[in-house]
């Protein structure tokens, strides 16, 4: 089946740094998401990305939805302590399968030295 | 608040026990989904609806469990007969229909099967 390949699974960042993670699949997805998940809640929204090659911020946030529609990047810039979470990569197939289903990443851990 | 809301947040039951439990998505949303999360991986589709039309069922999707969506507002998710292994946190999702896959989640409910 589909699988996202999310890198790194882990990260230890001193506040101040910027921050990149990846996400692979060996399918096309037509749609990438990013998410931020924080202890005992559900993901949040960070970035939505609809076409290929399209580059969008939010805040200090910027992804991009990669060339061949197989991956997407997220970078965090100046990072602070409330950064600090689980982020989710989703890709979406859409078009004309009428699927709902989005396929998450394994996740990526940031935590963030004061 | 306007976001998806879940009830309750944390349920224990018995290995045996019927359980429910309730998803109010954002009111505009006409598609409604259900994702299964465990410790340490990122959310699993289990089905969702469209309206009160139930479009897409995963495999994870057992017998014991069963969605409904009956008037196209809130749903509910019941899991019977409850096993060890249905422990994790459901999280309920809502989007518009005609969008490229932004998906909002809920809180989730946190069932522990003892």
């Amino acid at each position: 089946g589909q699988q996202l390949n999310q890198s790194p699974q882990s990260m230890f960042i001193q506040e101040g740094e910027d921050v990149s993670m990846n996400c692979t699949s060996s399918s096309i997805f037509n749609t990438w998401l990013w998410y931020k998940q924080e202890p005992g809640e559900g993901p949040v929204l960070l970035i939505a990305l609809y076409k290929a090659g399209e580059l969008t911020s939010n805040g200090r946030l910027t992804a991009q939805f990669g060339i061949t529609r197989k991956d997407s990047f997220l970078n965090i810039s100046a990072s602070i302590p409330s950064d600090v979470g689980i982020y989710f990569c989703a890709g979406h197939v859409g078009g004309s399968s009428n699927t709902g289903k989005l396929i998450f990443g394994q996740g990526t851990t940031l935590q963030v030295k004061p | 608040d306007t976001g998806v809301s879940q009830d309750p947040r944390h349920k224990i039951t018995k290995r045996g026990q019927n359980v429910t439990f309730r998803c109010d998505p954002i009111s505009e949303h006409n598609r409604l989904y259900w994702y299964r999360q465990t410790l340490g991986q990122g959310p699993e589709f289990l089905t969702y609806f469209q309206n009160e039309a139930q479009l897409e069922k995963s495999r994870l999707l057992s017998d014991r469990f069963s969605a409904e969506r009956p008037k196209g507002s809130f749903s509910t998710l019941e899991i019977q007969r409850t096993e060890q292994g249905d422990s994790a946190m459901y999280l309920c999702a809502s989007s518009l229909v005609i969008g490229t896959g932004g998906q909002f989640f809920g809180p989730g409910t946190r069932l522990t099967v003892l």
